[in-house]
């Protein structure tokens, strides 16, 4: 089963405006991480928020973490048309196997210019 | 360059055959990844290998089989007990357990 599932699947933005991505997962874990896959490639890892942290900010990129109810969310400003991805989140399981990691079924963003 | 490779890019598989996808990495990593993905979905683990001569099933091993004699290389092997093997085959790898994975370009594969 899906240890994360992001909300919504799909987002379809003006360029310049803001994209907020949420996911939600089960069980506890000890770090929540984004990753970012452009069409027919392979994910590239955008950031990574440990248990005992609450916010992360990576250039334009804002990572929240509510480990109480179990979500975090990703806020992309300022949106570009390169945006336009596929966006996932993964987690591990703090009770389980430390190098598995669980990844939700995606948020589909897309950026019109 | 350090990276981690897949080869190759497109693979077509017919009734029958097993094939072999490869994954090569020189990051120096110890543990490596293999995932399955279908259109619009996620990722799905099937083999992990936290150690050379050493691997565990994932969600999806059925139809699977890999090896790992060299800390650099975890190729999958998809064999004819997998009936519905067309998919994007991901390889990855990692330096340490829960940290940040490293992604390959990915093979598709295609049934004849």
């Amino acid at each position: 089963s899906q240890q994360g599932e992001e909300d919504p699947q799909a987002l379809s933005i003006q360029e310049g405006e803001n994209a907020t991505m949420n996911c939600s997962y089960k069980t506890s874990i000890n770090n929540l991480q984004w990753y970012r896959q452009n069409s027919g490639r392979g994910l590239v890892h955008l950031i990574l928020i440990r248990s005992n942290e609450r916010e992360k900010h990576s250039g334009r990129l804002r990572v929240t973490l509510d480990t109480s109810k179990k979500s975090s969310s990703l806020l992309i400003t300022a949106s570009r048309a390169a945006d336009t991805a596929s966006y996932f989140c993964a987690t591990d399981d703090s009770g389980g196997s430390n190098y598995k990691l669980t990844f939700g079924k995606g948020t589909l963003l897309t950026v019109n210019p | 360059d350090g990276g981690i490779t897949q080869s190759p890019k497109y693979l077509f598989r017919k009734e029958g055959q097993n094939v072999t996808l490869s994954c090569e990495q020189n990051l120096n990593h110890d543990a490596m990844y293999w995932y399955r993905q279908d259109p619009g979905q996620g990722l799905r683990l099937i083999y992990y290998s936290q150690i050379v001569n050493d691997f565990q099933k994932g969600d999806i091993a059925e139809g699977y089989s890999v090896s790992r004699e060299k800390k650099e290389s975890f190729p999958l092997t998809v064999t004819s007990a997998q009936k519905n093997p067309t998919a994007f085959y991901l390889c990855a790898s990692t330096r340490s357990p829960s940290g940040t994975q490293y992604f390959g370009p990915g093979t598709r594969l295609l049934v004849l």
